[in-house]
This record gives C-alpha cells, sequence and structure tokens, in this order.
C-alpha cells in the first residue's frame, strides 16, 4: 500500500476537455506537492499547497488541498497538448511520491 | 545556470561492474537526495543527506552508496550491479529538508542505467 495513491493512473483526453486527477492518503500532512514530468527530464515542481481547503491557481491549473490535509486534487481546464506529461503528488517531509498519473492530450 | 546536474545520462554495462553517478547542485542547497524511478515510472527515496544526516532507505541494498566530498555534490556508487537495478536515477537537491513547507525539490535530468 502506497502512502499516496494517485488516480487514475492513464488519463487520454481530447485538447479542450477538462480533467481532475486525485492524490489521496489516510494520512495527515503538513504540505503536498504536485510536479509535473515530461519524457527524458526530472519533475519539476508546480505548487505546493499546505493550508487545509487551500486552492492555488496556475493559469488553467487549479490545486486544492483537502480540508482534513489527507488529499489533494489537480485540475485542468481546456487541456492543450503541452500539459502532457506525468504528474505526481508528493510529500516533502515523508520523502514520498505517488504513483503518477500519466496524461496525454491529443490534439 | 542554477540547476542539478548528474552524469552520466545513459550508462550501460555489464553484471557484476561497479559504476558510478556524479551529481552536482549550484543552488546553495543544504540537503540532497538519490531517487530511483522503475519502469512504471514509481519515484523511490534511496537517499537523503545533508552535511549532518544521512537517512537510508533501509530497502535499499548496500550495494548502493552515497558520498559526498562537500555540500554541492552527491554521487551514487554501486556495486556489483545487476539486472534488477536497471532504472532511471534521479539527483535532487532541497533547502532544508522539510522546512520551508513551500519549497521544493529541484531535480536533474536523470541517469538511464541498463545492466546487461
Amino acid at each position: 500500500t502506497q502512502l499516496l495513491e494517485q488516480s487514475p493512473q492513464f488519463l487520454s483526453i481530447q485538447e479542450g476537455e477538462n480533467l481532475t486527477v486525485y492524490c489521496n492518503s489516510s494520512s495527515v500532512f503538513s504540505s503536498l506537492q504536485w510536479y509535473r514530468q515530461e519524457p527524458g527530464e526530472g519533475p519539476v515542481l508546480l505548487v505546493t499547497v499546505v493550508t487545509g481547503g487551500e486552492v492555488k491557481k496556475l493559469k488553467r491549473l487549479t490545486f486544492q488541498f483537502g480540508d482534513a490535509r489527507k488529499d489533494s486534487s489537480l485540475h485542468i481546464t481546456a487541456a492543450q497538448p503541452g500539459d502532457t506529461g506525468l504528474y505526481l503528488c508528493a510529500s516533502r517531509s515523508r520523502l514520498t511520491f505517488g504513483e503518477g498519473t500519466q496524461l496525454t492530450v491529443n490534439p | 545556470d542554477t540547476a542539478v546536474s548528474q552524469t552520466p545520462k545513459y550508462l550501460v554495462t555489464q553484471m557484476g561492474n561497479d559504476k558510478s553517478i556524479k551529481c552536482e547542485q549550484n543552488l546553495g542547497h543544504d540537503t540532497m537526495y538519490w531517487y530511483k524511478q522503475d519502469s512504471k515510472k514509481f519515484l523511490k527515496i534511496m537517499f537523503s543527506y545533508n552535511n549532518k544526516e544521512l537517512i537510508i532507505n533501509e530497502t535499499v541494498p548496500n550495494r548502493f552508496s552515497p558520498k559526498s566530498p562537500d555540500k554541492a555534490h552527491l554521487n551514487l556508487h554501486i556495486n556489483s550491479l545487476e539486472l534488477g537495478d536497471s532504472a532511471v536515477y534521479f539527483c535532487a537537491s532541497s533547502k532544508i529538508q522539510g522546512w520551508p513547507l513551500s519549497d521544493g525539490y529541484t531535480f536533474g535530468s536523470g541517469t538511464r542505467l541498463t545492466v546487461v
């Protein structure tokens, strides 16, 4: 059993669609982070959520931290092919990553 | 450019060999890490190291050892390589482990190790 469970594992959508990926745990976290990894590169930090219920926006990406600080979600509006990549949630304090969601946005 | 750089990018070697992967960061970070990413893209911590403390994931075989000549470098030595060691190895750095909460890892581009 992983500390951070992500769903779905794979997601293939058409350009312009909306999507949400989830990061869930039974543990409470002081913060959670989201990264995006592209082929041949290391993960790149997108955002850190710290406060329960917090919502952060990064252009078309909206990140939410659950009220109980056990889960987080990433919502992408009007997905574009450039959003294609592996999305990872992580707890830096626990040195743990989720299993990732591989997103493919088709033109 | 400020970054985490690791070399080599690709490493193909035979079973039983000993190899090293080098990592350097010029970000002034205090903590460095090695992660292993398997074929299913799962990132698993191997080591976390600052100038005071080495945290070892107990599941990592003792054939793997980190070596840090100074705060900016954390190299990974692997002895007696096995087929199952094939993976992508990522070096990363951050400010003080776990603090500030808003801070994240900066990763290198990875080293794809293939053991044949």
